[in-house]
């Protein structure tokens, strides 16, 4: 089974710091995602990445940045965190469209 | 623009009951594909079923089973013999194709509780 690792299951941070939130999947999926979750608006995009080097903003990429150095690790970046980023943030990576996404735990991130 | 809409925010069911969640979509795609995932409080998500568009037959994975009406878009998750171990949140979502290939787009999401 594919593991989708991320790096921190709870994160406090102060506003105005650069955050960063790491993400290794264990197969070698060209694919892969960051998502926030928040209540009563379920998940949304924040930006993907078919390739190494490759990004491609979401549906909400303001005030996020993204870092893929290696096919296997996937990194979202807060360059200044606010506190209207305190959310659930999740990672998945996919294998094809058929078989949809596979996720990690989450990180749930909290800005003070 | 895709979309998926869950209307119903929470919803409970005793033991051994059947539940029917809802689920509504849109798409201009002729060729997608239709999930529902469960995160239990461990929040770890997982996927319970799956659909593809051009197939008409209705997925069943033991006692998940869906019913799946294209022309009204509608792809409702039933649960049949509900368990404690199926209190969670749900989100149905839609991987359609064209420019938003790839994207998996989510509803809001549905709680349930399964009571003893």
């Amino acid at each position: 089974d594919v593991k989708v690792t991320q790096s921190s299951r709870y994160l406090v941070k102060r506003t105005g710091e650069k955050v960063f939130l790491e993400c290794v999947q264990d197969m070698d999926h060209e694919n892969m995602f960051w998502y926030r979750q928040d209540p009563g608006l379920g998940l949304r995009l924040i930006y993907f990445s078919y390739d190494v080097k490759m990004k491609e903003k979401g549906d909400i990429p303001e005030g996020y940045s993204v870092s893929r150095e290696k096919k296997e690790r996937f990194s979202l970046i807060l360059e200044s965190a606010s506190t209207n980023q305190t959310s659930m943030y999740l990672c998945a990576t996919r294998r094809d469209r058929v078989h949809g996404y596979t996720f990690g735990s989450g990180t749930r991130l909290t800005v003070v | 623009a895709q979309t998926v809409t869950q209307s119903q925010p929470e919803m409970s069911v005793q033991e051994a009951e059947t539940v029917t969640l809802s689920c509504t979509y849109d798409t201009s795609e002729s060729n997608y594909y239709l999930f529902w995932y469960k995160q239990p409080p461990s929040r770890q998500m997982i996927l319970v079923i799956r659909q593809e568009a051009y197939k008409q037959q209705n997925a069943t994975e033991n006692r998940f089973s869906v019913n799946f009406q294209k022309a009204a878009k509608s792809f409702s998750l039933k649960i049949s013999d509900s368990q404690l171990g199926d209190t969670a949140m749900y989100f149905c979502a839609l991987n359609a194709g064209g420019t938003s290939y790839g994207k998996l787009t989510f509803g809001q999401g549905t709680i349930l509780t399964v009571h003893p």
